[in-house]
């Protein structure tokens, strides 16, 4: 079983919604990540935050909004998306061997 | 550039040996991964190598070798569960965080 746990499982969202989806970890990782990933292919880095901080945004819209509470939680709001974003968004953590550990996804579909 | 390659689609029978053949080009090197991942699911860790050599888990065992980038799984005793999609990653020198993906390899497993 994962210890990153990942709410909600399947989220069905219009174009003017705003909605969050939460990602919670308890494995004492001090980086958490944010993947999409689209049929077929492999998991698209989004973004990394390090010790809390944002480390890495792979050039992302800002229609997707990661935020860090604190070092377990890790929260991407999402506003006026597009259809085309309707992917399973994978959230992750990593330790100090630095394996990229996954929750089980939430599954998004923009109508 | 980086470049990964793998098979796209390997079939095998229930009980038998299934090694899936994994070449990078990457800027540097610092580890490689290799994930599972059944249909509609998250992927899920299975090995890290980051010297070279055989690193055996159970059913699973990942190679390496740097000179070549070239790495391997080996899949003994085939269940129908095994029946996934197998993904490689690098990690490239520069990277604590981000990983070079191939675009994965599905196995089917026949009875």
């Amino acid at each position: 079983d994962t210890e990153v746990t990942q709410t909600p499982k399947h989220l069905v969202m219009g174009m003017t919604n705003k909605k969050s989806l939460k990602c919670e970890q308890h494995m004492g990782h001090r980086a958490m990540y944010w993947y999409k990933q689209k049929a077929k292919k492999p998991p698209e880095l989004m973004f990394v935050y390090s010790y809390e901080k944002l480390s890495i945004n792979e050039s992302v819209p800002s229609r997707f909004s990661p935020e860090c509470p604190n070092s377990s939680l890790l929260n991407l709001h999402l506003h006026a998306l597009q259809p085309e974003d309707s992917a399973l968004y994978l959230c992750a953590s990593s330790g100090t061997r630095n394996t990229i550990y996954f929750g089980e996804g939430s599954w998004l579909t923009v109508v | 550039g980086q470049n990964i390659d793998q098979p796209t689609e390997m079939t095998a029978t229930e009980g038998a040996i299934v090694q899936i053949n994994c070449t990078y080009q990457t800027s540097g090197f610092n580890g490689l991964f290799w994930y599972q991942q059944h249909a509609g699911e998250a992927p899920t860790f299975l090995s890290y190598n980051v010297l070279d050599g055989l690193e055996e888990k159970g059913r699973f065992s990942s190679f390496l070798s740097r000179s070549k980038g070239y790495s391997y799984l080996l899949l003994k005793e085939l269940q129908m569960k095994d029946s996934a999609s197998y993904l490689c990653a690098v990690r490239p020198e520069d990277s604590n965080y981000q990983l070079i993906w191939g675009a994965g390899t599905k196995l089917i497993i026949k009875p």
